[in-house]
């Protein structure tokens, strides 16, 4: 089954780090680029980060940029993003997305994972 | 505030037909294919236009995506129930290097 599986979501203090993953089945996952997309509660979609199928190009929201960084482990099947300095402005689902022949054509979601940034 | 402008709500009645705006500007939708999301409450976003206008497989052709300029515009006809939902258009902002989203609009099917 074709799928992503988000995890390592929880509640962490302001200034804090977490680490998510995502696991991907059911295609070549090497093949494709991988975003973060997120979603605080009762707001829109943000685009958060990509990456390339390779690993070797990354892009980022100016509203993450030098906290948070992404990453895959193609061997693994299995996308990352390292979030740090977190604000409670990042409290969102936060959604790993396979991307499809264009960086912003999301055809696959994950369910999401949820991060709450609070004391 | 979102970088691509949507209304924040529309309606209509089951059976009618209903359009969404998406304004942006030269630096996204003027120069770059607009896609647009169908995200029912409580799940995840699901892929629903590319290129502008045309539709994955599984995508029934009530629903139909336009572009002129910088703005877009996602069509549905034949309005059920089931289409209750928020609707995203997105696109890449060549400006910023990064991916866009407009802030969404609520469909209510009366």
């Amino acid at each position: 089954e074709v799928q992503l599986l988000e995890s390592g979501g929880g509640l962490v203090q302001p200034g804090g780090s977490l680490r998510l993953s995502c696991a991907a089945s059911g295609f070549t996952f090497s093949s494709y680029a991988m975003s973060w997309v997120r979603q605080a509660p009762g707001k829109g979609l943000e685009w958060v980060s990509a990456i390339s199928g390779s690993g070797g190009s990354t892009y980022y929201a100016d509203s993450v940029k030098g906290r948070f960084t992404i990453s895959r482990d193609n061997s693994k099947n299995t996308l990352y993003l390292q979030m740090n300095s977190l604000r409670a402005e990042d409290t969102a689902k936060y959604y790993c997305a396979k991307v499809w022949a264009k960086m912003w054509y999301f055809d696959l979601w994950g369910r999401g994972t949820l991060v709450t940034v609070s004391s | 505030q979102s970088v691509l402008t949507q209304p924040p709500s529309v309606s209509a009645a089951p059976g009618q037909k209903v359009t969404i705006s998406c304004s942006g500007s030269s630096s996204n939708i003027g120069n770059n294919y607009v896609s647009w999301y169908q995200q029912l409450p409580g799940t995840a976003p699901k892929f629903l236009i590319y290129d502008n206008n045309k539709r994955p497989s599984g995508i029934p052709d009530r629903f139909s995506g336009s572009k002129s300029g910088t703005s877009a515009t996602l069509g549905i006809t034949g309005l059920q129930t089931g289409d209750e939902a928020v609707y995203y258009c997105g696109t890449w902002d060549s400006s910023l290097s990064a991916g866009v989203f407009g802030g969404g609009t609520k469909l209510t099917v009366l």
